[in-house]
C-alpha cells in the first residue's frame, strides 16, 4: 500500500541534544511538507519541499532542519535551538506544491523532553 | 491580519442528526478550500475539496459549501453516527500556489 511512514513514533530528547524525525513516502508525490501540532492549535508548518535538493521555511521554521536529498525522503532535524519542542510532528506530501491538491499524512511523532 | 476560525473548539450532536461545522476565513482569496478528518493520535486524512467557483460538493454523507462574498465554508454531515466522533480540519491556501494554511479545527462528538 502507498503512504507515508513516519518513525519513531515516541521519540524523547534530552536537553541540549539535536533530534531527527524520519518520514518516508512511496507515493511517488514532488511536495513534502512537515507540521508541528500542539495541544488546541491548527497545524502550524515548519518547512516544505517542492522538489528534490530544494525547501522552503514555512512560519515557524527556527530551530528546526530538513534536508531533501532523495524524493521519498523528507527528514526533519530538531535542533537544541528549538527551546520548546514538546509537540506532535506531522510528515505530509502531495503530488505538487498546489492547493488544489490534496495532502497524505503520516500518523505523526510525539516528541517529549526528558 | 489572516485569520483561519472554525466555529466552534467542541461540537456535540444526537446521533442520526446533522452536524454543521463552519469555516470563516479573513484576508485570504483561495481558490480552493479542504477538508480534512483527524482522529486522536494520528494524521489528518483529507475528505473533500471544494473550488472557488463551486457552491457546493457532496461525498456520500458528506456536504460542504464555498460563499466566497461570506468568506466562509460550511461543512454537514447528515445522518450522523459515532463513527463520525473526530476532530475535523479546513484549510486554504492564502493565494495561488503558497503552502496551505490549516484552522484549529472542531471535535465533533456524536452521541448515541
Amino acid at each position: 500500500d502507498g503512504g507515508i511512514t513516519q518513525s519513531p513514533k515516541y521519540l524523547f530528547r534530552k536537553e541540549g541534544q539535536n533530534v531527527t524525525l524520519s518520514c518516508e513516502q512511496n507515493l511517488n508525490h514532488d511536495a513534502m511538507y512537515w507540521y508541528r501540532q500542539d495541544p488546541g492549535q491548527g497545524l502550524r508548518l515548519i518547512y516544505y519541499s517542492q522538489i528534490v535538493n530544494d525547501f522552503q521555511k514555512g512560519d515557524i521554521a527556527e530551530g528546526y532542519s530538513v534536508s531533501r536529498e532523495k524524493k521519498e525522503s523528507f527528514p526533519l532535524t530538531v535542533t537544541s535551538a528549538q527551546k520548546n519542542p514538546t509537540a506532535f510532528y506531522l510528515c505530509a506530501s502531495s503530488m505538487r506544491q498546489d492547493s488544489n491538491q490534496p495532502q497524505h499524512f503520516g500518523d505523526g511523532t510525539r516528541l517529549s523532553i526528558l | 491580519s489572516q485569520k483561519i476560525e472554525q466555529n466552534s473548539e467542541a461540537l456535540n450532536i444526537q446521533e442520526g442528526k446533522t452536524a454543521t461545522l463552519t469555516c470563516n476565513y479573513t484576508n485570504y482569496s483561495p481558490a480552493y478550500l479542504q477538508w480534512y478528518r483527524q482522529d486522536p493520535g494520528r494524521g489528518p486524512v483529507f475528505l473533500l475539496l471544494i473550488r472557488e467557483n463551486e457552491k457546493e460538493k457532496r461525498k456520500e454523507r458528506l456536504k460542504v459549501t464555498f460563499d466566497t462574498t461570506l468568506k466562509q465554508s460550511l461543512f454537514h454531515i447528515t445522518a450522523s453516527q459515532p463513527a463520525d466522533s473526530a476532530t475535523y480540519l479546513c484549510a486554504l491556501a492564502r493565494f495561488g500556489n503558497t503552502p496551505l494554511v490549516f484552522g484549529k479545527g472542531t471535535r465533533l462528538s456524536v452521541i448515541a
